[in-house]
């Protein structure tokens, strides 16, 4: 099983949908998780982290389920503007330290 | 705030010719650093990291280097560039721990 999984997509979608990502990770000692954006030749922007307890920012919710291991964004009223790569980032120590790992990430295309 | 600046944008390099890409980072003091690679519709890989002046570990064996005389600065060097070398190279920062990373815009290397 790969550290970080992502379903690669692309999910196409129309204006106004309501779209949802999942990333499953192997860690169990994983203890930080993010959400990044990536556009086109850009550099990935973190988006959000994802607490425990889940939690919402505007149309974009994040919830994390350590049961499971797995991580979810939704996005809610998806805009043209939406259209990017969405990357999920597990933070997990171990022996060696720090490790952060990134999901290969999940493609989004909004279309009118 | 914090900041990251990382050039140049784009660089075509012959193959066999060197390489240096500099990365500072202004508004913190004792940042952990990243290098980091894409490839083409590929995820990121990360090359090397630091934790203080002088302290590179590296992730992968390859044909680069990094070094970091100073605490904000960060550098990627190759004696002799691989067309293997060629991506989109980004330099990254956080504060430590279970932190975030915040990317600079990246350097698109192309070896001819």
């Amino acid at each position: 099983r790969k550290e970080v999984e992502q379903d690669p997509g692309p999910f196409n979608v129309p204006e106004g949908a309501t779209v949802a990502f999942n990333c499953t990770y192997s860690n169990s000692a994983s203890q930080s998780f993010f959400w990044y954006r990536q556009d086109c030749r850009k550099e990935p922007k973190l988006l959000m982290s994802v607490y425990s307890s889940g939690n919402e920012d505007g149309r974009f919710t994040a919830q994390l389920n350590r049961a499971s291991q797995y991580i979810s964004l939704l996005i809610r009223d998806s805009k043209l503007s939406d259209s990017a790569t969405y990357l999920c980032v597990v933070i997990a120590f171990n022996q060696a330290g720090t490790a952060l790992i990134f999901g290969k990430g999940t493609t989004l295309s909004v279309s009118s | 705030s914090q900041t990251i600046h990382q050039w140049p944008a784009t660089l075509v390099q012959p193959v066999g010719s060197p390489l240096s890409l500099e990365c500072t980072v202004e508004g913190t003091s004792n940042p952990n650093l990243y290098w980091y690679r894409q490839a083409a519709g590929r995820g990121l890989q990360l090359l090397f990291y630091s934790v203080g002046i002088g302290q590179i570990s590296s992730e992968v064996p390859q044909n680069l280097s990094a070094s970091r005389p100073q605490d904000r600065q960060f550098i990627l060097s190759s004696k002799k560039l691989l067309l293997s070398d060629s991506g989109f190279y980004l330099c990254a920062w956080n504060s430590g721990g279970n932190q975030p990373q915040h990317f600079g815009d990246g350097t698109r290397l192309s070896i001819l």
